[in-house]
């Protein structure tokens, strides 16, 4: 069936040091990749999204990259920041008028002061 | 800005007992949702709703119900609650024709 694999599970990194997620996803129909962080207690809020027809999207220090033909996708964040602590969920959709979203498992982030 | 909310952030309820879970959402979105999620699993669905009275199983909706008699508010039902239930619950909706789920902010629910 439909998936999402998600990796690293934990990821701990310096401050200022910058931090990659990976996403695979197995529907090639899957043409909406949303990025969602949730920090402790609180609820999930997107962070940034891609379609699948772009490559890249960029807001500050908050990039996705998406490679269709491979099927994955990554979440990079630059100069990281204590606050940047949380765990990041991706998930894949078919787009507009579809209801399912598959979410990855999720990474827990720790930024190291 | 759009807001959801969620009846409860804590409740504890004891093996048997009906459970209402209710979510309420204030910007007139078509679509609401119901998501469990547990440490290791992520988030999965449990059941959403494309409009009033319409609903549709998600992955795991064995042993919860869901009522949607309004737009604004979308309820889950445990007929009778087991431990396994045990979990955090997230509701989320979105507009019809959009991308953009909006969660709210959880119910942690203890079944003893």
């Amino acid at each position: 069936g439909e998936n999402v694999e998600q990796h690293p599970s934990t990821l701990s990194v310096q401050e200022g040091d910058s931090a990659v997620i990976k996403c695979t996803y197995s529907d090639s129909a899957s043409n909406y990749f949303p990025w969602y962080k949730q920090e402790l207690g609180k609820r999930p809020q997107l962070i940034i999204d891609i379609r699948s027809n772009v490559g890249e999207k960029k807001d500050q220090r908050i990039a996705v990259t998406l490679n269709k033909t491979a099927k994955h996708f990554s979440l990079h964040i630059t100069e990281t920041q204590p606050e940047d602590s949380a765990v990041y969920f991706c998930a894949a959709s078919k787009g507009p008028g579809t209801y399912k979203y598959i979410f990855g498992t999720g990474t827990r982030l720790k930024v190291l002061a | 800005d759009v807001k959801v909310t969620q009846s409860s952030r804590y409740l504890v309820k004891r093996t048997g007992e009906k459970v209402f879970l209710e979510c309420v959402q204030d910007m007139d979105h078509e679509n609401m949702f119901w998501y469990r999620q547990d440490p290791g699993l992520g988030l999965r669905l449990i059941y959403f709703s494309y409009d009033v009275k319409m609903k549709e199983k998600g992955d795991i909706p064995e042993g919860y119900s869901v009522s949607r008699e309004k737009k604004e508010r979308f309820s889950l039902i445990l007929e009778s609650a087991s431990t396994n239930q045990t979990s955090m619950y997230l509701c989320a909706s979105k507009q019809g024709a959009t991308d953009t789920q909006y969660f709210g902010p959880g119910t942690r629910l203890t079944v003893l």
